[in-house]
């Protein structure tokens, strides 16, 4: 199976300041198609998880373009440009180019 | 407006059985891969099973195979997921999701408890 790792695990930010976490994949997640199938997801307290960025770059509907998403192959980065506080939540990285599916552990981001 | 509407979820003992449905509404299901994604209390999310439009190809994780098995009924836009011999460390919150490669709406999880 394809290990994906976050990090950091936690993120305490600053209202107004950047913040980035890193997804590595165990293998390439190139896929046979061409396609690089690494999303993004926001999870909110208390609430489902909501997609943020599919194909490693590409927003989805909605979502601040303080959000964006880079990377190749096997790393990844999402990055926020300035901290709302609405941002609070786990965030995860997950690739769809492998069976089974996996997710990163999870990356926690709080204010400071 | 795009729902997914799970339920089944249980509180149910070590060894047991139970049948989890996701009803949707607001696209061509017949069209969509479908997940199962699940997160147990306090943890991150795991990816469970998905299936093709036609339910002909189906895929597991580890940790659910030979136990689980994912099914689909396109005329009646339900996505289910039969849960046998379950054990303690299958208690989540159970989410189904539209697509397979790129989750991208989810439902709003049903409860599933293993215990004595």
């Amino acid at each position: 199976d394809v290990v994906m790792t976050q990090s950091p695990l936690s993120l305490p930010v600053t209202l107004g300041q950047p913040a980035s976490i890193s997804c590595r994949s165990s293998q390439s997640l190139v896929s046979s198609d061409g396609n690089t199938y690494l999303n993004w997801f926001q999870q909110r307290p208390g609430q489902s998880p909501r997609r943020l960025i599919y194909k490693v770059s590409n927003r989805d509907s909605g979502v601040p373009d303080r959000f964006s998403g880079s990377g190749s192959g096997t790393d990844f980065t999402l990055k926020i440009s300035r901290v709302e506080a609405e941002d609070v939540g786990v965030y995860y990285c997950m690739q769809g180019t492998h069976w089974p599916r996996t997710f990163g552990q999870g990356s926690k981001v709080e204010i400071k | 407006e795009v729902q997914l509407l799970e339920s089944g979820g249980d509180l149910v003992q070590p060894g047991g059985s139970l049948r989890l449905s996701c009803a949707v509404s607001g696209f061509t299901f017949s069209s969509c891969g479908m997940s199962w994604v699940r997160q147990a209390p306090g943890k991150g999310l795991e990816w469970v099973s998905g299936i093709s439009t036609s339910g002909g190809s189906t895929y597991y994780a580890d940790s659910v195979k030979g136990r689980f098995t994912i099914s689909r009924d396109n005329s009646k836009n339900t996505l289910y997921l039969q849960m046998n011999s379950l054990r303690a460390e299958d208690t989540a919150v159970y989410y189904c999701a539209k697509d397979t490669a790129a989750p991208v709406i989810w439902g709003q999880g049903t409860m599933v408890t293993v215990s004595s």
